[in-house]
C-alpha cells in the first residue's frame, strides 16, 4: 500500500530559527515529490517538486531534499518568519495516472 | 494571474438540503480534480475528470456527483449533505495526467462547508 509518513507531527519554533520536517514513502513506482505549504484555511500552494534525479532543491529559504534510494524527503526552513506558520504536506506521486499520496502533515508553528 | 477559482469560500447548507461548489481555473488544464479535506487530515480525491471523462474514486460516496460542463468549470453537487460532509473541499487542476513537472497539480483556495 502506498503510504506517505511525516514527522513530527507538529513543532513550535521561535523566529529566527531553523527547522527541518521529515518524510518517508513507500510509493512504487515513483514519479516525483512535492513539498506543498497549506495556511490555514487555504488551499496547498507547492514548494518544491523533486523528481527521481534531483536529490535537493531550494525555493527561497525552503530547501528540499529526496534521497530516492532509501525512500526519504526532508524540508528545511532557514531562518524561519512568523508568516512560516502553516501545515507542510509531503505529496508523492506514482507513475500511475497522476494519483497523489498525502502525507498527514507537519504543523509549525513561528513564535516571536 | 492563471488560477484556480473556488466560489464560495464558505458554504452553509441545512442538513439534506443540496449544495453545490464551484471551480473555475484559467490554466486551461485538461485535469480538474476535487478533493475532500477534514480538520487535521490529509486531502481526500474524491473524483476527477479528464477532458470529460469523468473518474470516481472506489470509496467516494453516490452523494457526491460532479459536472465539468467545459474546460474551465467543475462543479461539485452534494445531493443530500450529512453532518459528517462538513470539510473543506478542494479543487485541483494539472495540465495532464502521468509523470513529470508537466502534471503538477495547482489548488485552489478551497470552500468551507458547514452542515447544520
Amino acid at each position: 500500500k502506498n503510504q506517505v509518513e511525516q514527522s513530527p507531527q507538529s513543532l513550535i519554533i521561535l523566529e529566527g530559527k531553523n527547522c527541518t520536517l521529515q518524510c518517508n514513502y513507500t510509493v512504487s513506482p515513483f514519479s516525483n515529490l512535492r513539498w506543498y505549504k497549506q495556511d490555514t484555511g487555504r488551499g496547498p500552494v507547492s514548494l518544491t517538486i523533486m523528481t527521481f534525479s534531483e536529490n535537493t532543491k531550494s525555493n527561497g529559504r525552503y530547501t528540499a531534499t529526496l534521497d530516492a534510494d532509501t525512500k526519504q524527503s526532508s524540508l528545511h526552513i532557514t531562518a524561519s518568519q512568523l508568516s512560516d506558520s502553516a501545515s507542510y504536506i509531503c505529496v508523492v506521486s506514482g507513475t500511475a495516472g497522476n494519483k497523489l499520496t498525502f502525507g498527514g502533515g507537519t504543523r509549525v508553528l513561528v513564535k516571536p | 494571474d492563471a488560477m484556480v477559482i473556488q466560489n464560495p469560500r464558505y458554504q452553509v447548507t441545512q442538513f439534506g438540503k443540496p449544495v453545490t461548489l464551484s471551480c473555475s481555473q484559467t490554466l486551461n488544464h485538461n485535469v480538474m480534480y476535487w478533493y475532500q479535506q477534514k480538520s487535521s487530515q490529509a486531502p481526500k480525491l474524491l473524483f476527477h475528470y479528464y477532458d470529460k471523462d469523468f473518474n470516481n474514486e472506489a470509496d467516494t460516496p453516490d452523494n457526491f456527483q460532479s459536472r465539468r460542463p467545459n474546460t474551465s468549470f467543475c462543479f461539485l453537487d452534494i445531493r443530500s449533505p450529512g453532518l459528517g460532509d462538513a470539510a473543506m473541499y478542494l479543487c485541483a487542476t494539472s495540465r495532464d495526467l502521468g509523470e513529470g513537472e508537466r502534471n503538477e497539480q495547482f489548488f485552489g483556495p478551497g470552500t468551507r462547508l458547514t452542515v447544520l
